[in-house]
């Protein structure tokens, strides 16, 4: 597809239970940022890769949350034991840049979002 | 944590009218940007200003910088129904942007 695809755009998981979140970033883009948005926030940096290598993990909020990209191409993020607080939408960007030129403007693709609620 | 505060929170207004939704940031930036929001999905960009900018002009869009007061202003002209979303100011540090919690336009019919 054109833009960034993730997947499942809903789940619902019971406390306790682990939960993978897809993304398929825009073909050829070498940048990939998840990021987390709590109802009626603005989203909040969890983590970067450049290709494979994840370069920049210190908005994950614990050692429950770990992310992978190991062709540099689709990503995952998993959430083990889910709690209530990791309801939130889960959003995958992608750049075709190197993220440092975020800073320089280079703009950055966003999904529609993983929606996860924990029950 | 979020750095960026817009205000305000809420905005409803008529179509036709313009909305000003503001941004204040903490940190020196290279850049701000906006970006608005749909109701269930994902951001899209709008504008970015850089730092050397004091205003930025795209359609009905005009972006104001004050790094002196570290605040940037988005202004929205001649409103319409389809400007109803969440609009976000975003600073940029390094590899990652940091969101404000966003001002919520509802443009009614």
């Amino acid at each position: 597809g054109a833009g960034v695809s993730q997947s499942p755009r809903y789940k619902v998981a019971k406390r306790g239970q682990d939960v993978a979140l897809r993304c398929d970033p825009i073909s050829g883009h070498v940048s990939l940022f998840w990021y987390q948005q709590a109802l009626g926030q603005g989203p909040e940096f969890l983590t970067y890769f450049q290709n494979e290598a994840q370069l920049d993990k210190s908005g994950l909020p614990s050692d429950r949350f770990f992310a992978e990209r190991p062709e540099g191409s689709v990503s995952t993020l998993k959430i083990q034991r889910t709690q209530q607080e990791d309801s939130a939408v889960y959003l995958c960007a992608s750049s075709p840049r190197l993220a440092g030129s975020v800073s320089s403007g280079n703009t950055i693709y966003f999904g529609e979002g993983s929606w996860l609620t924990v029950v | 944590s979020q750095q960026g505060e817009e205000d305000p929170q809420a905005l409803s207004i008529q179509e036709g009218e313009n909305a000003t939704m503001n941004c204040s940031y903490k940190t020196s930036i290279n850049n701000l940007q906006w970006y608005r929001q749909n109701s269930g999905r994902g951001l899209v960009h709008l504008i970015l200003i850089r730092s050397n900018e004091r205003e930025k002009h795209s359609g009905r869009l005009r972006v104001t910088l004050d790094t002196s007061k570290k605040s940037s202003s988005l202004l929205i002209t001649a409103s319409r129904a389809a400007d109803t979303a969440s609009y976000f100011c975003a600073e940029t540090s390094g590899s990652r942007l940091t969101f404000g919690e966003g001002t919520q336009l509802t443009v009614n019919p």
